[in-house]
């Protein structure tokens, strides 16, 4: 059974990179595709963006200035940067991997909540 | 950029009763690449249906999903108290912004 696991600090101070990693168990990291998916408290999922195990990404438009993606195979991992935070990157974030053929998103880490503030 | 609207926002039902869930896109959305998932308080959203139509593993056949055009419904055929929580529908990097099926 694949599991995913977000690690990362919960409180990051305004204008400073919000800095994640997922850890990927129970299957290798390899030939899939491996995505970031946030949620504002009481809000809907936004998709951050993806990476592929080869490292190519994908980031979703309003964000991609702010985002780097990064892959560790040796290390099964997976990690998202986002760079100057402000109070409205608040969220829950999760780590999920997603099926391309047909597209969805199968395993989900448990997510970690991540509060920008001073 | 497909636009996903999911209705109604809330669905207030009894237990036993049947839930029909509704997501439109803004433009033809293949059926292979809609999902719809069930989110828990504090749980993150597990995939029911993919492909419109095909139940992910483990899901109890009372979740079905279907598709007409750009139209695609979940249908809870009889709740479960296990249930009640907020839905969403996926297509691609797009998710809609949930209906929430509560107890009446």
């Amino acid at each position: 059974q694949v599991q995913l696991q977000e690690s990362g600090p919960g409180l990051v101070k305004p204008s400073e990179t919000l800095s994640l990693t997922c850890t990927v168990s129970g299957g290798s990291i390899s030939s899939h595709y491996w995505s970031w998916i946030r949620q504002p408290p009481g809000k809907g999922l936004e998709w951050i963006g993806y990476i592929y195990y080869s490292g190519s990404t994908n980031y979703n438009p309003s964000l991609k200035s702010r985002v780097t993606m990064s892959v560790d195979t040796s290390k099964n991992q997976f990690s998202l940067k986002l760079s100057s935070v402000t109070a409205a990157d608040t969220a829950v974030y999760y780590c999920a991997r997603r099926v391309v053929k047909p597209d969805y998103f199968d395993y989900w880490g448990q997510g970690t909540l991540v509060t920008v503030a001073s | 950029e497909i636009v996903l609207t999911q209705s109604p926002g809330t669905l207030s039902l009894s237990p036993g009763e049947r839930a029909t869930l509704s997501c439109r896109a803004s433009q033809s959305v293949s059926s292979s690449y809609l999902a719809w998932y069930q989110q828990k308080p504090g749980q993150a959203p597990r995939v029911l249906i993919y492909g419109a139509f095909s139940r992910a593993t483990g899901i109890p056949d009372r979740f079905s999903g279907s598709a007409s055009g750009t139209d695609f419904t979940l249908t809870i055929s009889r709740l479960e108290p296990e249930d009640f929580a907020v839905y969403y529908c996926q297509q691609g990097e797009t998710f809609g912004q949930g209906t929430k099926v509560e107890i009446k």
